[in-house]
């Protein structure tokens, strides 16, 4: 079973200082690991995906990185909207077709002015 | 494009009563998924469609639960008798290869 595990819980950080979230995962066969930011009350928001270990992909402040169990999503510089729920997931390279992902309960992230 | 389109954003219904949760997806996108959000469990896959066949329905919690996709343009998660456990926000995304979008939900209060 597909198995996707966060931490911390919640950060808090004062604005402009750098930190990074952690994502650990175990899945047979990966086909892509995704990152997504959730703010209250709304739907997911596509961030990145991985495929392969080794791979970086930047957007703004956020940096992600794979390897073959883990996932870093690295905030550099944070400002007040950085504020949100990061959430990471996995999806296996099972069928030809699309896959389900498998998320983890995310990070709060609360970015202080 | 207007995206994944949930409706309605906020429901309230006594236990015991049926609830219908409505979904309309990405035009072109192929596969539907319906996600459940809870503080306790977080994102948990309910049950997706590939081509509007039901691939996996192993996250559907009990024959309360039942999804239908009868045309590639919308989807329904039915809830027949509700309860109080069933309260949660639900998620339908769509997606046509790799890139997921998601709705922005239905919260559903069961009291």
């Amino acid at each position: 079973e597909d198995q996707v595990t966060q931490s911390p819980e919640a950060l808090r950080l004062q604005e402009g200082e750098s930190s990074s979230l952690n994502c650990s995962y175990t899945v047979s066969g990966l086909r892509g690991l995704f990152w997504y930011r959730q703010d209250p009350g709304k739907g997911p928001e596509f961030l990145f995906t991985l495929y392969s270990a080794g791979e970086e992909k930047e957007k703004e402040r956020l940096k992600a990185t794979l390897t073959k169990k883990e996932s870093f999503l690295h905030i550099t510089a944070p400002k007040p909207e950085d504020s949100a729920t990061y959430l990471c997931a996995v999806q296996a390279r099972r069928n030809f077709g699309n896959e389900k992902l498998t998320f983890g309960t995310g990070t709060r992230l609360t970015i202080i002015p | 494009d207007a995206g994944v389109i949930q409706s309605p954003r906020h429901e309230v219904t006594e236990m015991g009563q049926e609830v219908t949760l409505r979904c309309k997806p990405i035009s072109g996108h192929n596969s539907l998924f319906w996600y459940r959000q809870t503080m306790m469990r977080g994102l948990e896959l309910l049950i997706y469609f590939n081509n509007n066949v039901p691939i996996d329905d192993s996250g559907m919690p009990e024959d309360r639960f039942s999804a239908k996709m009868p045309n590639a343009s919308f989807s329904t998660l039915k809830i027949q008798p509700s309860e109080p456990r069933d309260s949660a926000v639900y998620f339908c995304a769509s997606s046509r290869m790799y890139g997921y979008t998601f709705g922005s939900g239905t919260r559903l209060t069961v009291v």
